[in-house]
């Protein structure tokens, strides 16, 4: 089946960098790609939604100039999580969809630990 | 509004035993998409199952079954003879214009 590749897997930074999560659908275009946040022990969290070639749309209460959100391709989404702070450190995850309601796909995540 | 509603946070049963995990949603659209993932402790999102609104037929699979009950707007998920690889946190979900997660329930299964 299709497949998203997200990378990397796991990255510890120091407070203050910024970070950046790459996410590609292989064996299918992505139109709309989600991103979501876990924090430990919870579910995941809708962040935002962006659309090939379109600005990301943010939940409420997600910092859009903290969480940079790029759409730029139908096979690629990044996630750049700047100035990143302790308080950031969570499982982030994103998700690629080819169309409306057809089959979600899941990237295997990104731990990602601020220092 | 979306929303998703798993009652149950955490579950345990002895191994073998059978077990259903709940799932209630809510959207005003006629057409959508209700989703299980599997959550093991490495954290990736294992995919279960998609079942479409119009699609009301229960689904079985190997030990796995699915009950989707528009009426009562859920989709519960049953495991037969559970084993102890089980154990993780299953998530149900839901699609209209976004996917919206419920709570998810941590499952365990005891030897």
């Amino acid at each position: 089946g299709a497949v998203v590749s997200q990378h990397p897997s796991r990255v510890i930074c120091k407070s203050g960098t910024s970070v950046k999560i790459e996410c590609r659908s292989l064996d299918f275009q992505a139109t709309t790609m989600f991103w979501y946040r876990q924090f430990p022990k919870q579910s995941l969290m809708l962040m935002a939604t962006s659309n090939e070639g379109s600005k990301a749309t943010y939940e409420q209460g997600v910092e859009k100039d903290k969480f940079l959100i790029n759409h730029a391709s139908l096979t690629l989404s990044t996630l750049t999580v700047t100035s990143a702070h302790p308080e950031d450190s969570s499982f982030y995850i994103c998700t690629g969809v080819g169309g409306m309601n057809t089959e979600a796909f899941f990237g295997q995540g990104t731990r990602l630990t601020v220092v | 509004a979306q929303k998703v509603t798993q009652a149950q946070t955490e579950i345990s049963v002895v191994e073998k035993e059978d077990v259903t995990l709940d799932c209630v949603y809510e959207t005003r659209d006629t057409t959508y998409y209700l989703f299980w993932y599997k959550q093991p402790p490495s954290g990736e999102l294992v995919f279960l199952i998609r079942r479409n609104s119009f699609d009301e037929q229960n689904e079985i699979s190997g030990r796995y079954s699915w009950n989707f009950q528009k009426s009562t707007s859920s989709f519960n998920f049953t495991i037969t003879a559970s084993q102890v690889v089980d154990s993780a946190v299953y998530f149900c979900a839901l699609s209209d214009d976004k996917i919206i997660f419920g709570k998810g329930t941590r499952l365990h299964i005891l030897p």
